[in-house]
C-alpha cells in the first residue's frame, strides 16, 4: 500500500490552522471493520511520537488542537491553531495491510 | 512509564554485521508485537520488521529479507535485530517500537555502514 501525503512542505503562521492530507492506494478498512491509519509527529532531533490512531483517536497527552478524520483511502490531520512547538515532520502510517507496514513521505511543518 | 532503550549501533564496513538490542520496561513485554523502524539521514520512516508476541511470526521489508533477523527474549524483556551483509543503504537510525500500531518508540540507535 502506497501512502501519499500532501503537501510535503507546509509553512503556517502562528495561530493559524493547518491541514495535511494522506491518501492510500488501497482501502484501509480491515476485515474487523476498523480502519487503521495513524499519524505521527517528529520534532527536530526527536523520535517520532504517535498523535492519532485508528483515524481519529487522540493519544493521551496530545493537545486537542490536533484532530484526525477520513475514511477508506482519504485521510486528514488538522491542527486548529498552530503553535511553535508543532514544528516538525508529520507522517501517516498504515498498519492495516501488511507486510509491509508503510508510511507516507512526511510533511514538514514550519512557522511562516 | 514505558521505556525502550536501543543499543549496539556503530560504524561497520560494507558486508559486516551488527546486532541491535532493545531493552524494555514499564509494560508486559510478552503481550505485544514488537517492531523495528529505521530512518536514513534526512529521510522518512521505513518499517523494517515485526515479531509476534511468542516469536512465532516474523515479517520483513523486502530490502532486508535474508540479511536481517528479528528475535526476542521474553524472559529478558528484550528485542533484537541481527543485521548481516550490511550495505551503505542500511545506514540509518534504528528505532525499537512497541506494537504494530507504533504507540511507543525508543530514542533510536545510529548504524553507519561505510568503508
Amino acid at each position: 500500500v502506497v501512502m501519499t501525503q500532501s503537501p510535503l512542505s507546509l509553512p503556517v503562521a502562528l495561530g493559524q490552522p493547518a491541514s495535511i492530507s494522506c491518501r492510500s492506494s488501497q482501502s484501509l478498512v480491515d476485515s474487523d471493520g476498523n480502519t487503521y491509519l495513524n499519524w505521527f509527529q517528529q520534532r527536530p532531533g526527536q523520535s517520532p511520537r504517535r498523535l492519532i490512531y485508528k483515524v481519529s483517536n487522540r493519544d493521551s497527552g496530545v493537545p486537542d488542537r490536533f484532530s484526525g478524520s477520513g475514511s477508506g483511502t482519504d485521510f486528514t490531520l488538522k491542527i486548529s491553531r498552530v503553535e511553535a512547538e508543532d514544528v516538525g515532520v508529520y507522517y501517516c502510517m498504515q498498519p492495516t495491510l501488511w507486510p509491509p507496514i508503510t508510511f507516507g513521505q512526511g510533511t514538514r511543518l514550519e512557522i511562516k | 512509564d514505558v521505556q525502550l532503550v536501543e543499543s549496539g549501533g556503530g560504524l561497520v564496513q560494507p558486508g559486516g554485521s551488527l546486532r541491535l538490542s532493545c531493552a524494555t520496561s514499564g509494560f508486559t513485554f510478552s503481550n505485544y508485537w514488537m517492531t523495528w523502524v529505521r530512518q536514513a539521514p534526512g529521510k522518512g520512516l521505513e518499517w523494517v520488521a515485526n515479531i509476534k508476541q511468542d516469536g512465532s511470526e516474523k515479517s520483513y521489508v523486502d530490502s532486508v529479507k535474508g540479511r536481517f533477523t528479528i528475535s526476542r527474549d521474553n524472559a529478558k524483556n528484550s528485542l533484537y535485530l541481527q543485521m548481516n551483509s550490511l550495505r551503505a543503504e542500511d545506514t540509518a537510525v534504528y528505532y525499537c517500537v512497541r506494537e504494530i500500531a507504533a504507540r511507543h518508540w525508543g530514542q533510536g540507535v545510529l548504524v553507519t555502514v561505510s568503508s
